[in-house]
């Protein structure tokens, strides 16, 4: 298995501008969790999804930040619009069940 | 509410002696207790995790921790470092009796082998 997959790697945009990141958990896996990881505050949990469904998104950080996860295969975080403060590095990890998260290698974002 | 405290930034050792990185938690119900390391621009690689049974849950890459009740501690421990261990470890909690998957994790310990 290819373990989970994100992109970009890399991101870089002006402030304003919507910014859509990407995640492809393990094949099998039915919880999928989106954080967010800064000097300052650590690692931090936006959202978690079981079989497709948010069930706790009380760390996204305001009604900039959304997530979807259209299906089991994919899910995308998005913030609309974008501030210099939300840059930091993303990361999107799944599991199955009472088991351990496997992360994606993350994905840098730079607000400028 | 579920918490988990990693009280050391940093801790340094040299190669081949022993090491500790410290983690302490608070959870209402049973703690489901994880460790994880993170590489220099790299995600976060599951260690070890204690569930329930035996104390002292064996790992990858030779570490272990030991879990402790009373002291509500969950300690990192490897019996000779090597420079390749130097890394970011985080401790996370997860609570058992709240029925949800939320992971709490500490704040880090960075850990720097000296050759």
């Amino acid at each position: 298995d290819a373990g989970v997959i994100q992109s970009p790697r890399h991101e870089v945009t002006e402030m304003g501008q919507e910014v859509t990141l990407r995640c492809k958990p393990i094949s099998g896996h039915d919880y999928l969790f989106w954080y967010r990881q800064t000097m300052m505050r650590g690692l931090e949990l936006l959202i978690y999804f079981n079989n497709n469904v948010p069930i706790d998104d009380s760390g996204m950080p305001e009604d900039r930040f959304s997530a979807k996860m259209p299906n089991a295969s994919f899910s995308t975080l998005k913030i609309q619009p974008s501030e210099p403060r939300d840059s930091a590095v993303y990361f999107c990890a799944s599991s199955s069940s009472y088991n351990e998260q496997f992360f994606g290698p993350g994905t840098r974002l730079t607000v400028l | 509410a579920q918490s988990v405290a990693q009280p050391e930034d940093q801790v340094n050792v040299a190669e081949g002696n022993p090491l500790t990185v410290k983690c302490t938690y608070s959870v209402s119900g049973n703690p489901y207790l994880f460790w994880y390391v993170q590489y220099p621009n790299r995600g976060l690689q599951f260690l070890l995790k204690y569930i329930t049974g035996d104390n002292l849950v064996k790992g990858s890459y030779g570490f272990e921790a030991e879990f402790n009740k009373s002291q509500t501690s969950f300690h990192l421990k490897k019996p000779s470092a090597l420079v390749s261990d130097s890394a970011l470890y985080f401790c996370a909690v997860r609570d058992l009796n709240t029925g949800g998957f939320k992971t709490i994790f500490g704040a880090g310990t960075r850990l720097f082998v000296k050759a």
